[in-house]
């Protein structure tokens, strides 16, 4: 079945301890993109990636990193989360060009 | 800076009952996307439409692409509590960079036996 998959769909943490949001998808996919989403603040894009190794700024990158060395793997890296970095985190990818994106079942988010 | 407004942002209905959601921009956008997303899951894609003035029909559901593709509606007909979701308008970035999508804020759909 062609899908996204994240995990942890849950995590509770706290300030300042590093954690990785693991994305992985199967349908061979180009372009991959974390989101947040926020109550009356819709989703907003954080990092994307055209490809391996090209990664590039979303709209709310601060305080996080991500790296794409393969195809179809697209961490998200919180390494110093704080408390207004929770929210619900949503993996998406497409092919090239396509501008139809496939998304991941969310991982919930809280920074204590 | 391209904007996408939904609205309205909450709506509360009985089943058996019409609505109609409303998506709109200053912008022309090439497509808009609608998605529907249901608690503890991502969005879906619902349709994508096209062309200025397009109509698509999804069984209950009704999309309409504005003449000037600044706008998208979408129209339920005869509401069921399976129909219960957040909806999502979206559209490409001019920048076209590559699957980069702007989305509205969403309208929360509640539908009661």
């Amino acid at each position: 079945e062609a899908q996204v998959t994240q995990n942890p769909r849950y995590l509770i943490t706290v300030t300042g301890k590093k954690l990785t949001v693991t994305c992985s998808q199967n349908m061979n996919h180009e372009y991959m993109s974390w989101y947040r989403q926020d109550p009356g603040l819709g989703l907003r894009q954080i990092y994307y990636s055209m490809n391996v190794e090209v990664t590039d700024k979303g709209d709310v990158p601060e305080g996080y990193k991500v790296s794409r060395k393969e195809k179809r793997n697209f961490p998200l890296i919180l390494e110093s989360p704080s408390p207004n970095q929770t929210s619900l985190y949503f993996c998406a990818s497409t092919p090239w060009g396509a501008n139809v994106l496939t998304f991941g079942a969310g991982s919930r988010l809280t920074v204590l | 800076t391209q904007l996408l407004e939904q609205s309205p942002q909450f709506l509360s209905i009985q089943e058996g009952e019409n609505l109609t959601v409303y998506c709109n921009s200053s912008s022309v956008f090439s497509s808009l996307q609608w998605y529907r997303q249901e608690p503890g899951e991502g969005p879906v894609l619902l349709v994508t439409v096209v062309t200025g003035g397009e109509v698509k029909k999804l069984k209950r559901l009704t999309f309409q692409f504005g003449d000037a593709r600044k706008d998208s509606s979408l129209h339920i007909t005869a509401a069921q509590p399976g129909d219960t979701g957040l909806y999502l308008c979206a559209g490409p970035n001019s920048n076209n960079q590559g699957g980069k999508l702007i989305f509205g804020q969403g309208t929360e759909l509640s539908v009661k036996p």
